[in-house]
C-alpha cells in the first residue's frame, strides 16, 4: 500500500537539533525523500536516500533509514529560524510515483 | 539555475469557467508530474508523463480535468468547468528517469494557487 505517516508538528529551540520522523509502508520503495516547503512556496528537495543505505549526511542534515521497521528520520543540526517550514517525507512507488506524508510543521523558537 | 516554471502563480476564477495551468519542465527532464495540494488531502498525484506520453492519470477527475504535453517544453492542466472544490495549489514537477532505475531527483515548481468562487 501507499501510506506515509509523519507527526504533524514539532517545536524546537534555536540552536538545538530537530528530528522529524516518518514511517512508510512500501518495502519496495527505491528512494526516500525529504522535501521542505516554506509558506507560499513550492517543495524544495532537501535530500534523499537510496533504500540500500542506512544513513546519509549532508552538511546539517542527517537522514537515517531503518528498512526493517520502515522508518525514516531527518535530523537538522543547529536548527535556525530559517528552518521553520513544513517538511514532507516521500517514498517512491513503482516506477515514478511519489507518495507523500501529510507534512511536519517545524517551528523554531528563539 | 534550472527550475520548473509554472503559470499563472495565482488565479481567481468564477465557478464554471475554464482554467488552464501551464508548466515548463527543466530542460532535459523526461518525466513531468502534476500534483494538487489541499489542507484536507495533502499532496495528491493527478497525472504524470514520460517522454510526453501520459503514463498515469488515475488520480485526476476525468470529467473535468485534462492534462497534456504538446511538446517537451510545455505541460498543461486544464479544468473545465471549474468548481469551488477545485480550489487548491497545483504543482508541476519534473525529473529524469535514468536507464535501469529511478531518477533520483524530482524538482517542483512554485505552484499555481487556484481559487474558484
Amino acid at each position: 500500500g501507499e501510506d506515509v505517516e509523519q507527526s504533524l508538528f514539532l517545536s524546537v529551540r534555536e540552536g538545538d537539533s530537530s528530528v522529524i520522523n516518518c514511517t512508510y509502508t512500501d518495502s519496495s520503495s527505491t528512494y526516500l525523500y525529504w522535501y521542505k516547503q516554506e509558506p507560499g512556496a513550492g517543495l524544495q528537495l532537501l535530500t534523499y536516500i537510496f533504500s540500500n543505505m542506512d544513513m546519509k549526511q549532508d552538511q546539517r542534515l542527517t537522514v537515517l533509514l531503518n528498512k526493517k521497521d520502515k522508518h525514516l528520520s531527518l535530523r537538522i543540526a543547529d536548527t535556525q529560524t530559517g528552518d521553520s517550514a513544513i517538511y514532507f517525507c516521500a517514498e517512491s512507488i513503482g516506477d515514478y510515483k511519489l507518495s507523500f506524508g501529510a507534512g511536519t510543521t517545524v517551528t523554531v523558537r528563539a | 539555475d534550472a527550475r520548473v516554471t509554472q503559470t499563472p502563480r495565482h488565479k481567481v476564477t468564477e465557478m464554471g469557467q475554464e482554467v488552464t495551468m501551464r508548466c515548463q519542465p527543466i530542460l532535459g527532464h523526461n518525466t513531468v508530474f502534476w500534483y494538487r495540494q489541499t489542507m484536507m488531502q495533502g499532496l495528491e498525484l493527478l497525472a504524470y508523463f514520460r517522454n510526453r506520453a501520459p503514463l498515469d492519470d488515475s488520480g485526476m477527475p476525468k470529467d473535468r480535468f485534462s492534462a497534456e504535453m504538446p511538446d517537451a517544453t510545455l505541460a498543461t492542466l486544464k479544468i473545465q468547468p471549474s468548481e469551488p472544490r477545485d480550489s487548491a495549489v497545483y504543482f508541476c514537477a519534473s525529473g529524469l528517469l535514468t536507464t535501469g532505475g529511478y531518477g533520483n531527483t524530482i524538482y517542483f515548481g512554485e505552484g499555481s494557487w487556484l481559487t474558484v468562487v
